[in-house]
């Protein structure tokens, strides 16, 4: 099985600091997501990237942004943390056009004061 | 635009009854459709699939049925067990690409 790691379960940070999320995947997958779960909202894609160095905006990437140096790791960047971007964030990796495979991390809760 | 819901947030089951998880879809693009289980302080794992090319897919317990007329598919889980107990959010794409998510759906099985 896949094994994905995310960096931190828990993180407190304060309004306006630059925070980042890394994600490590060890299964050379082609592909890896950034996702935000919220009460009621589900989960929401915020940024995938199909290869190294590309990257493809979500659904609400606005105040975020990605990098993907190497296959392995998946890094989600947060500018300027906002209160509203307190949230559980999971990493996801599948292999290229099999998108039923999707293995999750544990999840990173952000908490932005 | 919730392009996938899931309208009951939570469910009760009896051990041993049948529990039936329903999802809604507004896109009649959607080739694809998935169920995901979610413990706390775990990452999501899949757990069934079904083509639109299909109407059912069983895997043992559990079995997702697929409605493209209503736009609509359910998970049954039969028998539930207390281990079922868990976030159950269904998911939808589009010719292999990015997934859309339901809200998700709190499932309790009672003893």
């Amino acid at each position: 099985d896949v094994k994905v790691t995310q960096s931190s379960r828990y993180l407190v940070k304060r309004t306006g600091e630059k925070v980042f999320l890394e994600c490590v995947q060890d299964m050379d997958h082609e592909n890896m997501f950034w996702y935000r779960q919220d009460p009621g909202l589900g989960l929401r894609l915020i940024y995938f990237s199909y290869d190294v160095k590309m990257k493809e905006k979500g659904d609400i990437p606005e105040g975020y942004s990605v990098s993907r140096e190497k296959k392995e790791r998946f890094s989600l960047i947060l500018e300027s943390a906002s209160t509203n971007q307190t949230s559980m964030y999971l990493c996801a990796a599948c292999k290229g056009g099999n998108t039923d495979t999707q293995y999750f991390g544990p999840g990173t809760r952000l908490t932005v004061l | 635009d919730q392009q996938v819901k899931q309208n009951s947030p939570s469910l009760s089951v009896q051990e041993g009854r049948i529990s039936i998880l329903n999802c809604d879809y507004t896109n009649s693009m959607f080739d694809y459709f998935l169920w995901y289980k979610k413990y706390p302080a775990e990452g999501p794992t899949f757990l069934i699939s079904i083509s639109s090319i299909k109407d059912k897919n069983e895997d043992g317990r559990f079995t997702v049925f697929l409605n493209k007329s209503a736009k609509h598919l359910s998970l049954h889980i039969v028998p539930s067990q207390p281990g079922d107990s868990a976030v159950y959010f269904c998911a939808a794409s589009v010719g292999a690409q990015k997934l859309v998510f339901g809200q998700g759906t709190r499932l309790t099985i009672n003893p």
